[in-house]
């Protein structure tokens, strides 16, 4: 079932540390991946995106990694800084369909 | 760097009323949709339209709402009679194409009382 409520899941990292946040995904149709930012009061922000022909993409200090055989999604930011104090939202998509399909999101928190 | 953008930023109606949420896509995009997002919950997909129709439409896009294009350069959003459980942020999308990345705008907020 999908779960609701008000209380997201907190990642707390220091400035500088690395942060890794994960996605589990439900679809194993599902073919292609993104991951949004969302700060408080605004729209979600493309940070980055994968297709199911692949396991690793780089960004710009991000990284997403995928593995199907589990249906799991990461995103990793290097050197995590205050203003990537976010919630972050990975969303899946399915080949054929329009729509995008959210995860519950994760809230990071970054202390200087 | 182009981008989606809405109006109004904050919307407050009567329990009943019709509101009309607007939207102006990336300028070269042909998919457009809306999604909704209850406070403090995921962002929920709502419709998507192509073409001049309705491609794609979730369980909550029942028939208090619609969708159109009426001109090169807006897509809107109406909800004909609205209820107290509409009150959300509602956020426009678009995207080149179909399966590629969705670019959304900052939200329009509505609460109805």
């Amino acid at each position: 079932g999908e779960s609701v409520g008000l209380h997201l899941p907190t990642l707390s990292v220091q400035e500088g540390d690395n942060s890794i946040i994960n996605c589990a995904y439900s679809n194993s149709a599902s073919d292609y991946f993104i991951w949004y930012k969302q700060e408080s009061g605004k729209g979600p922000q493309f940070i980055i995106d994968i297709r199911s022909n692949m396991d690793k993409r780089q960004g710009q200090r991000v990284t997403v990694l995928l593995n199907k055989t589990v249906k799991h999604l990461s995103l990793q930011i290097a050197a995590t800084q205050p203003g990537d104090s976010a919630v972050y939202f990975c969303a899946e998509n399915q080949r054929g369909y329009n729509k995008l399909i959210f995860g519950a999101g994760t809230r990071l928190a970054v202390h200087p | 760097e182009p981008e989606v953008t809405q109006t109004p930023s904050h919307q407050v109606t009567q329990m009943g009323q019709e509101v009309i949420l607007r939207c102006v896509p990336i300028s070269n995009h042909l998919y457009f949709y809306w999604y909704r997002q209850i406070l403090g919950q995921k962002v929920e997909f709502l419709v998507s339209f192509y073409n001049n129709e309705i491609s794609e439409k979730s369980e909550i896009f029942d028939d208090q709402f619609s969708v159109e294009r009426p001109d090169g350069s807006n897509f809107t959003l109406k909800i004909r009679s609205t209820k107290l459980e509409d009150s959300a942020m509602y956020f426009c999308a678009s995207s080149l194409a179909g399966g590629e990345t969705q670019y959304f705008g900052p939200g329009t907020r509505l609460l109805v009382l």
